[in-house]
């Protein structure tokens, strides 16, 4: 069984400042790791997501996160956070199926 | 359609009734899943169609949930005798098919008093 924990429920960041979401996931097989965004009474969006390759995954809206084998992370980056940003985001992992395991979310507000 | 579209968006209910809940997917997707998110966790997989059949229901929590998908594309979740315990946003998602990227809907928020 594959399980998904984040770190912090609420992250508040000033405009302009990084944004960090962490998030660690515990898989038996090599995973595929998700990142969605969910804005106020709007669906799931997939921001980015990693199943093989190139460990520094880049997403829409300038974010990206790097799958770290060693530390089972899959932690989500933004150099500069814009008031947009603000949302819920959730980390999800799946072991190659149509089954993923979410996290209990971020919910992420931008100071001005 | 454009999206994944669920109806109704809000639905209050009385503990005891049933309930039905409505996706429709995007156009072509055989793929459809059905997610369950309460208050302050991330969503939880209740049951996945591939076409018409339900590939995998190991995610409804028990004999009072039950969906059906029988054209392919629309598909309804029903809720027998609710609890109020079965309040939460329940979202519906589709993909090409099991191996791509799930589109979700907006949820249904339903609240059982």
């Amino acid at each position: 069984a594959q399980s998904v924990t984040q770190l912090g429920s609420h992250v508040s960041v000033s405009e302009g400042a990084l944004v960090l979401l962490r998030c660690n996931y515990s898989s038996s097989v090599p995973p595929y790791l998700f990142w969605y965004v969910q804005y106020p009474n709007q669906g799931l969006q997939l921001l980015l997501k990693y199943t093989t390759g190139a460990t520094l995954v880049k997403g829409i809206n300038g974010f990206e996160a790097e799958f770290k084998k060693s530390e089972t992370s899959f932690h989500l980056t933004k150099p500069s956070a814009h008031m947009s940003d603000a949302a819920e985001y959730f980390c999800a992992v799946s072991i190659r199926d149509y089954k993923l395991s979410f996290g209990a979310g971020t919910t992420v507000t931008v100071r001005a | 359609g454009a999206g994944v579209s669920q109806t109704p968006s809000n639905k209050v209910t009385e503990k005891g009734k049933y309930v039905e809940l409505r996706c429709d997917p995007i156009s072509g997707h055989t793929a459809l899943y059905w997610y369950r998110q309460s208050l302050g966790q991330g969503p939880e997989f209740l049951i996945y169609f591939q076409g018409t059949g339900a590939a995998d229901d190991s995610g409804l929590p028990n004999d009072r949930f039950f969906a059906v998908r029988p054209e392919g594309s629309v598909s309804t979740l029903k809720i027998q005798r609710t609890e109020r315990g079965d309040s939460a946003v329940y979202l519906c998602a589709s993909s090409t098919d099991g191996n791509t990227e799930a589109f979700f809907g907006q949820g249904t928020r339903l609240t059982v008093v």
